[in-house]
């Protein structure tokens, strides 16, 4: 069982509609969570952190359940330029610290 | 800017050669990593760095091989050992290992193919 897991997707879905991505990690030392955008062939960028209380910018909400050790991603009124990969990034207080991806989840949002 | 600058961008390999993917970065971070990404996948740890003159192996370590000389830069070197690189190479940098709640800063990436 791989440490960080994500539905791979494809979502496709039409602008405007909502859409959740959900992650759930088996190592339950994390600290740190965080989602990340990847466009074809660039490199990922932090989309956002994620809090224990749950977080909220602009579109996006992220929730964490550490009892179920999974966080998810909302996209409310989504846009074409939300197109993109997502990945769900996990990191322990050991270790280094050591940041751990999951495969990432394709989204298309269609006109 | 400060930012984080890979090059090349697209490099090729011969069947037993080694080749060098170059890292650098402005940003006065500690700490910095190099990850292999393979089509349809998440990142994996080859190497990282905490501090200048020190290194660990990631995940999967065989075949590459780094140093950190310089705080501004870390090189990977892919050798003849490592029987499938192809692959896109990401390199980042955080200000301190170890740190909860710590982003890595990307650089762009390099895509390397075998001929």
């Amino acid at each position: 069982r791989k440490e960080v897991e994500q539905d791979p997707g494809p979502f496709n879905v039409p602008e405007g509609a909502t859409v959740a991505f959900n992650c759930t990690y088996s190592n339950s030392a994390s600290q740190s969570f965080f989602w990340y955008r990847q466009d074809c062939r660039k490199e990922p960028k932090l989309l956002m952190s994620v809090y224990s209380s749950g977080n909220e910018d602009g579109r996006f909400t992220a929730q964490l359940n550490r009892a179920s050790q999974y966080i998810s991603l909302l996209i409310r009124d989504s846009k074409l330029s939300d197109s993109a990969t997502y990945l769900c990034v996990v990191k322990a207080n050991t270790n280094a610290g050591k940041s751990t991806f999951g495969d990432g989840t394709t989204l298309t949002v269609k006109p | 800017d400060g930012g984080i600058t890979q090059s090349p961008k697209y490099l090729f390999r011969k069947e037993g050669q080694n080749v060098t993917l170059s890292c650098e970065q402005n940003l006065n971070h500690d700490a910095m990593y190099w990850y292999r990404q393979d089509p349809g996948q998440g990142l994996r740890l080859i190497y990282y760095s905490q501090i200048v003159n020190d290194f660990q192996k990631g995940d999967i370590a065989e075949g590459y091989s780094v140093s950190r000389e310089k705080k501004e830069s870390f090189p990977l070197t892919v050798t003849s050992a490592q029987k499938n690189p192809t692959a896109f190479y990401l390199c980042a940098s955080s200000i301190r290992a170890g740190v909860t709640n710590e982003k890595l800063f990307f650089g762009s990436g390099t895509q390397l193919s075998v001929l």
